[in-house]
């Protein structure tokens, strides 16, 4: 499963409370992506990472920020939680294409993290 | 930014039977579609993609086709088996963004 783990699997909080997930990848590999999963929405981009310390926002990226200081580590951050970031949280990792033109990187998920926040 | 539409939200077939799920883009940019699937409570995993400079590609049972023209995308499932139940997520994406956008999934359903 492409060497990448997330952790914790499962957290419940509560409101207020500061929350940090952490992404963890072993290929070395250049971007990082975070996701929430929600029903109904599919997975929608909170931020994304193209190397140590560059950042970028996603679609739905206000309440979250993101920080990473190694390749192999990208770490979500929930400042202040609130009951609608209750969801499932995947991380991503990616490869740069090899086919033809388009060179835009195939994505591999990690396990996720259930986050119940009350 | 780039909006994908994915149909239907639902579909239930007969165990041998073809399976097709539709999506469309809108950003003419994306170059790069894959299809995800997703069992219950595991992470989703790629099956099959697709870049601009193809029009089909097949894997086995499996198979995807583009119109750049129209904007949209098909998912192909041939021989339907009883593992093939999960939901499925197409998505597009392009160098320049960098990120995938995704459809909302369609949960399959293959009856025995």
């Amino acid at each position: 499963d492409a060497g990448i783990t997330q952790s914790p699997r499962h957290k419940v909080t509560e409101t207020g409370t500061p929350v940090t997930l952490r992404c963890h990848q072993t290929e070395n590999h250049r971007y990082m992506y975070w996701y929430r999963q929600d029903p109904g929405h599919g997975l929608r981009l909170i931020h994304y990472s193209y190397g140590v310390k560059d950042t970028d926002k996603g679609e739905v990226s206000d309440g979250y920020s993101v920080s990473r200081s190694k390749t192999e580590d990208f770490l979500l951050t929930l400042e202040s939680a609130t009951s609608s970031q209750t969801s499932v949280y995947f991380c991503a990792i990616s490869e740069q294409g090899t086919s033809g033109r388009a060179l835009t990187d195939t994505q591999y998920f990690g396990p996720g993290t259930r986050l119940t926040v009350l | 930014g780039e909006n994908v539409e994915q149909h239907p939200s639902t579909l239930s077939v007969q165990e041998g039977d073809s399976a097709v799920i539709k999506c469309t883009y809108s950003d003419s940019a994306s170059n790069y579609f894959p299809w995800y699937k997703q069992e219950l409570g595991k992470r989703p995993q790629l099956i099959i993609d697709i870049r601009s400079n193809v029009g089909e590609k097949k894997d086995q049972r499996i198979a995807v086709t583009l119109n750049k023209t129209a904007k949209h995308f098909s998912l192909h499932i041939t021989e339907t088996q009883p593992e093939d139940s999960a939901v499925y997520f197409c998505a597009a994406g392009d160098t320049g963004r960098r990120a995938l956008t995704f459809g909302s999934g369609t949960r399959l359903q293959v009856q025995p």
